[in-house]
């Protein structure tokens, strides 16, 4: 069975601190997305990789970057967080020819 | 831009009843996924339809891409209390991204 791991279900961060949310799936796939999910908006993609080293921007990058060191690993970085950052943050995966994603629990995180 | 239009956008109803769920767009897709989501759980993959007037079942869930593949619909059958949940549409554009649906809170009240 796919597994995508989020390291935290609940984060709570001040405004202005740099957060960094940690994304691992097991299945060996090339693809990983980030996406925010917000009430009456669905899944917002900000950044998906391809490829280790590899980024391409979403729909919704600003405030955000990321970092795939490891084919295993996508990683989410917020440079100084902001209270309209607050939201549940999704990883997912998916094998080269782009579909099925593949979700993780998610990360709820909140900005004060 | 692409977008992907559902509706509704909640529903609330008795167990034992019959919805269904649109998703439609002005573009064309390559293939389009029906995920369910729990609270506190991310979305699970339901069903991928592929092929222009395909009809997918699974149980009591009946998905359909439209002829033109811009549009699909998942009907529910005698609706149980287990099918409360959030449900998401989205296509693959083929440009290396899923273009997501608002979702449709569903509520089957017993």
């Amino acid at each position: 069975d796919v597994k995508v791991t989020q390291s935290s279900r609940y984060l709570v961060k001040r405004t202005g601190e740099k957060v960094f949310l940690e994304c691992v799936q097991d299945m060996d796939h090339e693809n990983m997305f980030w996406y925010r999910q917000d009430p009456g908006l669905g899944l917002r993609l900000i950044y998906f990789s391809y490829d280790v080293k590899m980024k391409e921007k979403g729909d919704i990058p600003e405030g955000y970057s990321v970092s795939r060191e490891k084919k295993e690993r996508f990683s989410l970085i917020l440079e100084s967080a902001s209270t309209n950052q607050t939201s549940m943050y999704l990883c997912a995966s998916s094998p080269l020819d782009r579909w099925p994603q593949h979700f993780g629990d998610g990360t709820r995180l909140s900005i004060l | 831009t692409q977008l992907l239009e559902q509706s509704p956008q909640f529903l609330s109803i008795q167990e034992g009843e019959n919805l269904t769920v649109y998703c439609n767009s002005s573009s064309v897709f390559s293939s389009l996924q029906w995920y369910r989501q729990e609270p506190g759980e991310g979305p699970v993959l339901l069903v991928t339809v592929v092929t222009g007037g395909e009809v997918k079942k699974l149980k009591r869930l009946t998905f359909q891409f439209g002829d033109a593949r811009k549009d699909s619909s998942l009907h529910i059958t005698a609706a149980q209390t287990g099918d409360t949940g959030l449900y998401l549409c989205a296509g693959d554009n083929q440009g290396g991204k899923l273009i997501f649906g608002q979702g449709t809170e569903l509520s089957v009240k017993p």
